[in-house]
């Protein structure tokens, strides 16, 4: 069975710190690794990383995928009270018919 | 562009009862999945529709099923509803079966 563990499950911290989100998965035929953000109900898309060690990069948020030990991190810099969301984590292992296989999230909440 | 959008954002239902929401794809998408988020859950697959077929299906039973429309908008019907069944129901929609995902603001339905 397809599996997404993300870890820390919650974070606390103050406005200005760098942040690193983790995603470690285990799945049978990997197309890609998406992150979302998640704020009240929609999550919007952040990134789809396919190739291993190369950088996506969107303003303060960055993610690179590592295809060899089977893991993904998210960072955030200079973070501000808006980037409070729990963070998805999800791989794409079938082509679209087994759908996103999804991890529990990190909730972050960035203290003023 | 239009996004994806869902109806309706609300819905109180008793044990039993039978439920229909109701999707409307990304303007030029022609895949939708759908999706149940639990409280503190990442979202688990419930299936996919392309092309007006199902496409694949997660581990739910058949009293949860689906249809696509040649519009490409989508409903997910719920059958003798259970308490376990209170939920975030995502409904996302691609370009094709293998392309990012883009996900409707929900569905929160509630059984009492």
């Amino acid at each position: 069975e397809d599996k997404v563990v993300q870890s820390p499950l919650s974070l606390v911290v103050h406005e200005g710190d760098t942040v690193t989100l983790n995603c470690s998965y285990e799945v049978t035929n990997f197309r890609s690794l998406l992150w979302y953000k998640q704020e009240k109900k929609a999550p919007t898309f952040l990134f789809m990383l396919t190739s291993s060690g190369i950088e996506k990069k969107s303003g303060r948020l960055s993610s690179i995928l590592d295809k060899k030990e089977l893991f993904s991190i998210l960072n955030i810099t200079a973070t501000q009270t808006g980037d409070s969301a729990v963070y998805l984590c999800a791989v794409d292992s079938g082509g679209g018919a087994d759908g996103l296989t999804f991890g529990k999230g990190t909730h972050l909440i960035i203290q003023p | 562009e239009t996004g994806v959008t869902q109806s309706p954002t609300h819905l109180i239902k008793t044990r039993g009862q039978q439920v229909t929401l109701r999707c409307s794809s990304q303007s030029g998408h022609n895949t939708v999945s759908w999706y149940q988020q639990a409280l503190g859950q990442g979202p688990q697959f419930i299936f996919q529709y392309y092309r007006e077929e199902e496409n694949g299906r997660g581990n739910f039973p058949p009293r949860f099923s689906g249809l696509q429309f040649p519009n490409y908008s989508s409903e997910l019907n719920v059958n003798a509803l259970e308490l376990d069944d209170s939920a975030l129901y995502l409904c996302a929609s691609s370009l094709v079966r293998t392309e990012t995902q883009y996900f409707g603001p929900g569905t929160r339905l509630l059984v009492l």
